[in-house]
Parts: structure tokens; C-alpha cells; sequence
């Protein structure tokens, strides 16, 4: 079965740097797909960002950058230029060729911006 | 543009009563599913459905019944609630199984068992 770990519960920031959370991951799988959800205290669950294991390159979405390592296992989420509504808890989830939609969640990390 | 609708936003049941949520999407998604959140544990699966009749088991599926009788919606019941369901409930859809497609939330139902 994979598994998906999120080692820090919590991470704060000052407002315009810079923060990275860490994701890891294990599975024998060798197609699948990494996704970064934000929930903001409104408790929607957003997408962020994904990457597909095949792609060498990194996503990005305007502030927003991972840091891919396929072969340790590793999906880190980068945010530029933290700004106030980035505060919310991230999780980091997996979705493989067997599982397919049934996604596997991280714990989440809880991101604290600070003015 | 509703997208994944979830009624209701709060409940508040006592030890062995009964309730169903509701979730209906209106993007002719194939794929749905049910997730319970808990502090410190993410998201687990509950149930999932591939399509109009077919439901399948998730990770925790004790205690939780799902049908899909239509592509629409995708109702979760607890047919004996207990202190231990008290969590936040998902319901995500998307456009099939396929890992790459993008799933889109509900707002949740807060569900607390007294």
C-alpha cells in the first residue's frame, strides 16, 4: 500500500519570504500523480498543484514550485512571496495507476503567515 | 456553477441515531467519493463509486453504507452513529477513475456524535 508522510504538523513564515513543506512518499507504483491541496479555515480543499511522475520537470504555478525526487521519494511544496491568504493547512496526496482517483493523504502541515 | 454540492454544513447527532449526508455534483463526473477528516490523520476514504451502481469499499468503511443510483449524487449513511464518527466528512468528484484527473470538493459536513 503507499503512503504518504507530512513530518512537519506546523510551519511558520514571515509575510514575503519564502517557505518549503516537506512530503514523502513510498510506493512500488512507477505511473502515478502527486497533488498539494490548501484548506483555509473555510475548510474547502483546493488544489494547488500536481505533477506526474514521468515528468522530469517541476511544476509551478505562479508562486507555487515543487521540488520533485522521484527516485527519493520526495515532493516538496515551495512558496514564494508568502502572503497572508496563503496561511491554511496543506496536504500532500498521491493517486497511482492501481488506485487511480482513491487518493492517499498526507497528515497536513499547518502554515502560519506572519505580518 | 454549483460543482459538488454537500448538505448539511453542520450536524449534531446522538449515539445511535441515524442521518444520511447528501452530495450531488452536477459535472457529469463519472468517479465519486467520500472522505472523513481528522485532526492529525489527513484524509481517509470511506467509499468510492466508478459510476451510476457500482460502489466500492475505501479504507475505513466500517459503519458507513453508500448507493449510487445516479451519475448526480452520491448520499453517505451512518446507519448507527457513533461518538467515534464524529469527524469532517468530504464528498470529491471527478471525471473518471483516472489518476491524472483533477477532484473537486464539497465544503464538508462538520458531524459531531454525542
Amino acid at each position: 500500500a503507499q503512503t504518504v508522510t507530512q513530518s512537519q504538523p506546523e510551519m511558520s513564515v514571515q509575510e514575503a519570504e519564502t517557505v518549503t513543506l516537506s512530503c514523502t512518499y513510498d510506493t512500488s507504483e512507477s505511473d502515478y500523480y502527486l497533488f498539494w491541496y490548501k484548506q483555509p479555515p473555510s475548510r474547502q480543499m483546493i488544489l494547488v498543484i500536481r505533477q506526474e511522475a514521468y515528468k522530469q520537470q517541476n511544476a509551478t504555478e505562479n508562486r507555487f514550485s515543487v521540488n520533485f525526487q522521484k527516485a527519493a521519494k520526495s515532493f516538496s511544496l515551495k512558496i514564494s512571496d508568502s502572503q497572508l491568504g496563503d496561511a491554511a493547512m496543506y496536504f500532500c496526496a498521491y493517486g497511482g495507476e492501481t488506485s487511480g482517483s482513491r487518493l492517499t493523504f498526507g497528515e497536513g502541515t499547518q502554515l502560519t503567515v506572519n505580518p | 456553477n454549483a460543482g459538488v454540492t454537500q448538505t448539511p454544513k453542520f450536524q449534531v447527532l446522538k449515539t445511535g441515531q441515524s442521518m444520511t449526508l447528501q452530495c450531488a455534483q452536477d459535472m457529469n463526473h463519472e468517479y465519486m467519493s467520500w472522505y472523513r477528516q481528522d485532526p492529525g490523520m489527513g484524509l481517509r476514504l470511506i467509499h468510492y463509486s466508478v459510476g451510476a451502481g457500482i460502489t466500492d469499499q475505501g479504507e475505513v468503511p466500517n459503519g458507513y453504507n453508500v448507493s449510487r443510483s445516479t451519475t448526480e449524487d452520491f448520499p453517505l449513511r451512518l446507519l448507527s452513529a457513533a461518538p467515534s464518527q464524529t469527524s469532517v466528512y468530504f464528498c470529491a468528484s471527478s471525471f473518471d477513475r483516472g489518476t491524472k484527473n483533477i477532484q473537486y470538493f464539497g465544503a464538508g459536513t462538520r458531524l459531531s456524535v454525542l
